[in-house]
Protein backbone atom coordinates (compact mmCIF):
# COMPACT_ATOMS: atom_id res chain seq x y z
CA UNK A 1 0.00 0.00 0.00
CA UNK A 2 1.04 3.98 -0.85
CA UNK A 3 1.67 5.35 2.65
CA UNK A 4 1.84 9.31 2.68
CA UNK A 5 3.10 10.25 5.96
CA UNK A 6 3.47 13.87 7.48
CA UNK A 7 5.82 14.96 10.27
CA UNK A 8 3.20 16.43 12.80
CA UNK A 9 -0.39 15.71 12.99
CA UNK A 10 -1.13 19.00 15.34
CA UNK A 11 1.34 22.11 15.22
CA UNK A 12 0.93 25.57 17.48
CA UNK A 13 3.23 28.60 16.63
CA UNK A 14 3.67 31.91 17.26
CA UNK A 15 2.90 34.42 14.58
CA UNK A 16 6.36 35.50 12.96
CA UNK A 17 7.75 32.14 13.39
CA UNK A 18 9.26 29.93 10.64
CA UNK A 19 7.34 26.66 10.03
CA UNK A 20 7.86 23.31 8.42
CA UNK A 21 5.73 20.52 7.77
CA UNK A 22 7.35 17.53 5.99
CA UNK A 23 6.04 14.79 4.13
CA UNK A 24 7.35 11.72 2.74
CA UNK A 25 5.95 8.92 0.49
CA UNK A 26 7.37 5.41 0.16
CA UNK A 27 6.18 4.75 -3.37
CA UNK A 28 8.54 6.33 -5.91
CA UNK A 29 6.25 8.81 -7.09
CA UNK A 30 7.21 11.14 -9.37
CA UNK A 31 4.31 13.84 -8.20
CA UNK A 32 3.85 15.09 -4.90
CA UNK A 33 1.45 18.57 -3.41
CA UNK A 34 0.43 20.52 -0.58
CA UNK A 35 -2.95 21.41 -0.03
CA UNK A 36 -4.68 23.50 2.34
CA UNK A 37 -8.32 22.40 3.59
CA UNK A 38 -10.72 25.10 5.22
CA UNK A 39 -14.07 24.93 5.83
CA UNK A 40 -16.42 25.81 2.92
CA UNK A 41 -13.00 26.23 0.89
CA UNK A 42 -12.53 22.12 -0.16
CA UNK A 43 -8.91 21.57 -0.84
CA UNK A 44 -7.10 24.25 -2.44
CA UNK A 45 -3.51 23.27 -3.90
CA UNK A 46 -0.19 25.69 -2.65
CA UNK A 47 2.54 24.26 -4.39
CA UNK A 48 3.39 20.95 -6.69
CA UNK A 49 6.20 19.18 -7.45
CA UNK A 50 6.88 16.65 -10.38
CA UNK A 51 10.50 16.17 -9.89
CA UNK A 52 13.43 16.37 -7.72
CA UNK A 53 14.19 20.30 -7.25
CA UNK A 54 10.77 21.28 -9.49
CA UNK A 55 8.14 23.13 -8.27
CA UNK A 56 5.09 24.86 -9.57
CA UNK A 57 2.72 27.23 -8.29
CA UNK A 58 -0.99 26.06 -7.39
CA UNK A 59 -3.58 28.63 -7.05
CA UNK A 60 -2.38 29.59 -3.52
CA UNK A 61 1.13 29.83 -3.51
CA UNK A 62 1.59 33.28 -1.77
CA UNK A 63 3.61 33.24 1.62
CA UNK A 64 4.47 29.77 1.42
CA UNK A 65 7.28 28.03 -0.37
CA UNK A 66 8.37 24.73 -1.16
CA UNK A 67 11.29 22.16 -0.73
CA UNK A 68 12.17 18.87 -3.02
CA UNK A 69 15.89 17.58 -2.06
CA UNK A 70 14.91 14.33 -2.74
CA UNK A 71 12.52 11.97 -4.49
CA UNK A 72 10.48 10.83 -1.58
CA UNK A 73 10.25 14.20 0.77
CA UNK A 74 8.49 17.57 -0.47
CA UNK A 75 8.38 20.15 2.27
CA UNK A 76 6.38 23.25 2.83
CA UNK A 77 7.51 26.41 4.22
CA UNK A 78 5.57 28.95 5.99
CA UNK A 79 8.50 31.89 6.41
CA UNK A 80 6.67 34.03 8.46
CA UNK A 81 3.38 32.58 10.00
CA UNK A 82 0.65 34.48 10.11
CA UNK A 83 -2.67 33.69 11.86
CA UNK A 84 -4.37 33.35 8.20
CA UNK A 85 -2.43 30.32 7.89
CA UNK A 86 -4.50 28.74 10.22
CA UNK A 87 -5.67 25.46 8.68
CA UNK A 88 -5.64 21.74 7.95
CA UNK A 89 -2.33 21.35 5.34
CA UNK A 90 -2.33 18.02 3.54
CA UNK A 91 0.12 16.40 1.63
CA UNK A 92 -0.48 13.85 -1.60
CA UNK A 93 1.54 12.10 -4.32
CA UNK A 94 0.55 10.29 -7.16
CA UNK A 95 2.33 8.73 -10.36
CA UNK A 96 3.74 10.63 -13.41
CA UNK A 97 1.41 10.04 -16.27
CA UNK A 98 -0.79 7.10 -17.75
CA UNK A 99 -3.41 5.92 -15.10
CA UNK A 100 -1.57 7.83 -12.54
CA UNK A 101 -3.76 10.20 -12.10
CA UNK A 102 -5.04 9.15 -7.94
CA UNK A 103 -3.45 11.05 -5.51
CA UNK A 104 -2.75 9.37 -2.39
CA UNK A 105 -3.04 11.47 0.73
CA UNK A 106 -1.30 11.56 4.00
CA UNK A 107 -3.55 12.11 7.29
CA UNK A 108 -2.76 15.84 7.79
CA UNK A 109 -1.51 18.53 9.75
CA UNK A 110 -3.58 20.60 11.55
CA UNK A 111 -1.41 23.83 11.87
CA UNK A 112 -2.78 26.84 14.51
CA UNK A 113 -1.18 29.93 14.28
CA UNK A 114 -1.41 32.23 17.47
CA UNK B 1 -8.99 27.53 -14.62
CA UNK B 2 -11.46 24.31 -13.48
CA UNK B 3 -13.58 25.91 -11.43
CA UNK B 4 -15.33 22.86 -9.32
CA UNK B 5 -18.92 23.38 -7.65
CA UNK B 6 -20.22 20.79 -5.46
CA UNK B 7 -23.75 20.62 -3.59
CA UNK B 8 -25.35 19.75 -1.25
CA UNK B 9 -22.30 20.77 1.22
CA UNK B 10 -24.46 19.10 3.99
CA UNK B 11 -26.66 15.83 3.45
CA UNK B 12 -28.52 13.71 5.94
CA UNK B 13 -30.42 10.37 5.05
CA UNK B 14 -31.70 7.24 6.72
CA UNK B 15 -29.86 3.91 7.00
CA UNK B 16 -30.75 1.74 3.74
CA UNK B 17 -32.14 5.13 1.78
CA UNK B 18 -29.79 6.55 -1.08
CA UNK B 19 -27.93 9.42 -1.51
CA UNK B 20 -27.18 11.75 -4.48
CA UNK B 21 -23.93 14.07 -4.68
CA UNK B 22 -23.66 16.90 -7.45
CA UNK B 23 -20.97 18.63 -8.94
CA UNK B 24 -20.60 20.70 -11.89
CA UNK B 25 -17.32 21.48 -13.72
CA UNK B 26 -16.71 24.34 -16.34
CA UNK B 27 -13.78 23.40 -18.24
CA UNK B 28 -14.68 21.70 -21.44
CA UNK B 29 -11.14 20.05 -21.50
CA UNK B 30 -11.24 18.11 -17.58
CA UNK B 31 -11.57 14.31 -19.25
CA UNK B 32 -10.61 12.59 -15.33
CA UNK B 33 -13.03 13.09 -12.47
CA UNK B 34 -12.41 11.32 -9.13
CA UNK B 35 -14.61 11.19 -5.95
CA UNK B 36 -12.72 11.07 -2.40
CA UNK B 37 -14.43 10.10 0.74
CA UNK B 38 -12.77 11.60 4.11
CA UNK B 39 -13.23 10.28 7.75
CA UNK B 40 -12.48 12.08 10.66
CA UNK B 41 -8.98 12.58 11.44
CA UNK B 42 -7.76 11.01 7.71
CA UNK B 43 -7.14 12.44 4.76
CA UNK B 44 -9.26 11.94 1.59
CA UNK B 45 -9.37 8.53 0.04
CA UNK B 46 -10.16 7.58 -3.65
CA UNK B 47 -12.97 5.52 -3.81
CA UNK B 48 -14.31 6.08 -7.74
CA UNK B 49 -13.38 7.75 -10.75
CA UNK B 50 -14.42 7.98 -14.44
CA UNK B 51 -12.75 9.23 -17.46
CA UNK B 52 -14.35 11.40 -20.33
CA UNK B 53 -15.06 8.70 -22.57
CA UNK B 54 -17.14 6.60 -20.50
CA UNK B 55 -20.93 8.02 -18.99
CA UNK B 56 -21.23 5.29 -16.06
CA UNK B 57 -19.55 3.38 -13.81
CA UNK B 58 -20.01 1.37 -10.78
CA UNK B 59 -18.76 -0.37 -7.89
CA UNK B 60 -21.21 -2.26 -5.74
CA UNK B 61 -23.15 0.08 -3.68
CA UNK B 62 -21.18 2.78 -5.36
CA UNK B 63 -21.71 5.05 -8.47
CA UNK B 64 -20.47 7.73 -11.24
CA UNK B 65 -22.39 9.41 -13.95
CA UNK B 66 -21.23 12.05 -16.35
CA UNK B 67 -23.09 14.13 -18.49
CA UNK B 68 -20.17 15.88 -20.50
CA UNK B 69 -22.82 17.92 -22.86
CA UNK B 70 -24.16 19.19 -19.68
CA UNK B 71 -20.53 19.63 -17.42
CA UNK B 72 -22.03 17.69 -14.38
CA UNK B 73 -21.08 14.23 -12.47
CA UNK B 74 -22.58 12.78 -9.64
CA UNK B 75 -22.03 9.94 -7.28
CA UNK B 76 -24.77 8.02 -6.06
CA UNK B 77 -24.54 6.02 -3.38
CA UNK B 78 -27.25 3.15 -2.34
CA UNK B 79 -28.21 1.38 0.46
CA UNK B 80 -26.45 3.58 2.69
CA UNK B 81 -24.95 2.72 6.01
CA UNK B 82 -23.74 4.11 9.06
CA UNK B 83 -20.11 3.96 7.86
CA UNK B 84 -20.88 5.56 4.78
CA UNK B 85 -20.70 8.47 7.07
CA UNK B 86 -17.61 11.05 5.76
CA UNK B 87 -17.16 14.20 3.98
CA UNK B 88 -16.94 13.90 0.27
CA UNK B 89 -15.12 15.50 -2.26
CA UNK B 90 -15.49 15.91 -6.47
CA UNK B 91 -12.57 16.82 -8.42
CA UNK B 92 -11.66 17.05 -12.28
CA UNK B 93 -8.57 17.24 -13.79
CA UNK B 94 -7.68 18.25 -17.38
CA UNK B 95 -4.32 16.82 -16.95
CA UNK B 96 -2.33 19.63 -17.37
CA UNK B 97 0.52 20.15 -14.37
CA UNK B 98 1.45 17.41 -12.39
CA UNK B 99 -2.09 15.89 -13.97
CA UNK B 100 -3.63 18.43 -10.72
CA UNK B 101 -6.83 17.76 -9.39
CA UNK B 102 -9.47 21.08 -8.58
CA UNK B 103 -11.37 20.14 -5.86
CA UNK B 104 -14.97 20.60 -5.07
CA UNK B 105 -16.12 22.04 -1.67
CA UNK B 106 -17.40 19.10 0.01
CA UNK B 107 -20.66 17.58 1.19
CA UNK B 108 -20.70 15.95 4.83
CA UNK B 109 -22.64 13.18 4.62
CA UNK B 110 -24.63 11.88 7.38
CA UNK B 111 -26.32 8.29 7.70
CA UNK B 112 -28.87 8.36 10.68
CA UNK B 113 -29.35 4.84 12.09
Amino acid sequence: DVKVTQSSRYLVKRTGEKVFLECVQDMDHENMFWYRQDPGLGLRLIYFSYDVKMKEKGDIPEGYSVSREKKERFSLILESASTNQTSMYLCASSLESGSGYEQYFGPGTRLTVT
Amino acid sequence: GENVEQHPSTLSVQEGDSAVIKCTYSDSASNYFPWYKQELGKGPQLIIDIRSNVGEKKDQRIAVTLNKTAKHFSLHITETQPEDSAVYFCAASTGTGANNLFFGTGTRLTVIP
